[in-house]
């Protein structure tokens, strides 16, 4: 199984603030199965990145993602008071499909 | 609009069996996967399976294997999560979602529903 670990377990940053999240994968992934999930309080989770770098439908172009291998970053260039939430990474190249424990953004 | 509808809370004694509902609307059922992921309350998210409802295929993460059983109709684009042998620590939140075969990620979620286990 591949495991995900994610860093840091919370960010607490300010409005406007460029936020930066780590997901390092235990093993290498198989290429672009890498995806990020924001989720609010109460509510289900919600694509953001599928593909390593691919915005989903209706996500702003603060939001971008990259990496390979083992390595990946989720990047909010400036973070609006919405995108305070919890932040998820997914590999599904390799079964079982596994997520990341979570990075809570906060506000600072 | 693609959306996902799951079936009310439930709340099981332990050994019980649950069976979750998750009916879909908006695009082609049997053209997309339907995976399950739960989350116990305050933690992270679980992947807990995946099925193709077209094929039936399924794929169970192997915590759940034995225990977990996808199924789907449809006549009425619904799939069904059923969890046996119900244990405290499967009380959580289960979500449905409408799975991406390509890159198989998923793109549309349902409400989630709440499963309490409690005797």
């Amino acid at each position: 199984e591949i495991v995900l670990t994610q860093s840091p377990g919370t960010l607490s940053l300010s409005p406007g603030e460029r936020a930066t999240l780590s997901c390092r994968a235990s093993q290498s992934v198989r290429t672009n199965y890498l995806a990020w999930y924001q989720q609010k309080p109460g509510q289900a989770p919600r694509l953001l990145i599928y593909g390593v770098s691919n915005r989903a439908t209706g996500i702003p172009d603060r939001f971008s993602g990259s990496g390979a291998g083992t390595d990946f970053t989720l990047t909010i260039s400036r973070l609006e008071p919405e995108d305070f939430a919890v932040y998820y990474c997914q590999q599904s190249g390799t079964a079982p499909r596994t997520f990341g424990q979570g990075t809570k953004v906060e506000i600072k | 609009q693609v959306q996902l509808v799951q079936s009310g809370a439930e709340v099981k004694k332990p050994g019980a069996s649950v069976k979750v509902s998750c009916t879909t609307s908006g695009y082609t059922f049997s053209s997309y996967d339907i995976t399950w992921v739960r989350q116990a309350t305050g933690q992270g998210l679980e992947w807990m399976g995946w099925m193709n409802p077209n094929s039936l295929n399924t794929n169970y993460a192997p915590e759940f294997r034995g225990r977990v059983t996808m199924t789907r109709d449809n006549s009425i684009s619904t799939a069904y999560m059923e969890l046996s042998g119900l244990r405290s620590d499967d009380t959580a939140v289960y979500y449905c979602a409408r799975g991406i075969r390509n890159l198989l990620y998923s793109d549309h979620w349902g409400q989630g529903t709440l499963v309490t286990v409690s005797s």
